[in-house]
């Protein structure tokens, strides 16, 4: 399967700071990215899909200005979390598929802080 | 909508015992079924699948069959190990929800030794 890495692991950020989550997709042609949340003991919440080179659909709910997707590259999409606030502190996760394969794979997570 | 449901835990075993955890769902059309495995301070990894009613998926001694006339997906393991401590998701995904996951709510399993 692909191997997926995230960066950073885990964040600390200051209340109304940007934090920008990257996901690498490190063997493998990653056509379709999502990012995913997930609260302490929850269950993951898809936040939103992006394909290589096109605009990311996002879930109903989800804040697509304060949630900035790029996915410009067939091995690289990165989520800001613009002006971000304690109710932002989560375990944002990752995944990966392709042309050849509809199995997903997921990055490791990031923990985001907000203090 | 989908819609997937799993027995909560924490369930907690003692090594070599047998492991069964319960997963029920609901779907239009014939979904594609699996089982997602997250180890502590980690990321989800597939364990298994399953793409039409019948099939029997199987990895690492864990096993699940998909029953299409219960709607059911259980996960089971003969002998479990404390290397089996994790947190078990079940999910599907079908073409009606344009191919995305829906997962259940996560079921946390501790082994002692």
């Amino acid at each position: 399967g692909a191997v997926v890495s995230q960066h950073p692991s885990w964040v600390i950020c200051k209340s109304g700071t940007s934090v920008k989550i990257e996901c690498r997709s490190l063997d493998f042609q990653a056509t379709t990215m999502f990012w995913y949340r997930q609260f302490p003991k929850q269950s993951l919440m898809l936040m939103a899909t992006s394909n290589e080179g096109s605009k990311a659909t996002y879930e109903q709910g989800v804040e697509k200005d304060k949630f900035l997707i790029n996915h410009a590259s067939l091995t690289l999409s990165t989520l800001t979390v613009t002006s971000a606030h304690p109710e932002d502190s989560s375990f944002y996760i990752c995944s990966v598929t392709g042309t050849s394969t509809d199995t997903q794979y997921f990055g490791p997570g990031t923990r985001l802080t907000v203090l | 909508g989908n819609s997937v449901t799993q027995m909560e835990g924490p369930v907690t075993l003692s090594e070599e015992a047998f492991l069964t955890i319960n997963c029920t769902y609901t779907a239009t059309g014939y979904p594609s079924l699996f089982w997602y495995v997250q180890y502590p301070g980690e990321g989800l990894q597939l364990l298994l699948k399953a793409t039409k009613a019948d099939d029997k998926g199987s990895n690492k001694g864990f096993e699940a069959t998909y029953r299409k006339e219960t709607t059911s997906f259980h996960l089971e393991k003969g002998s479990v190990q404390v290397s089996d401590s994790a947190v078990y998701f079940c999910a599907l995904k079908n073409k009606a929800a344009g191919n995305k996951l829906t997962f259940g709510g996560g079921t946390r399993v501790l082994v002692k030794p």
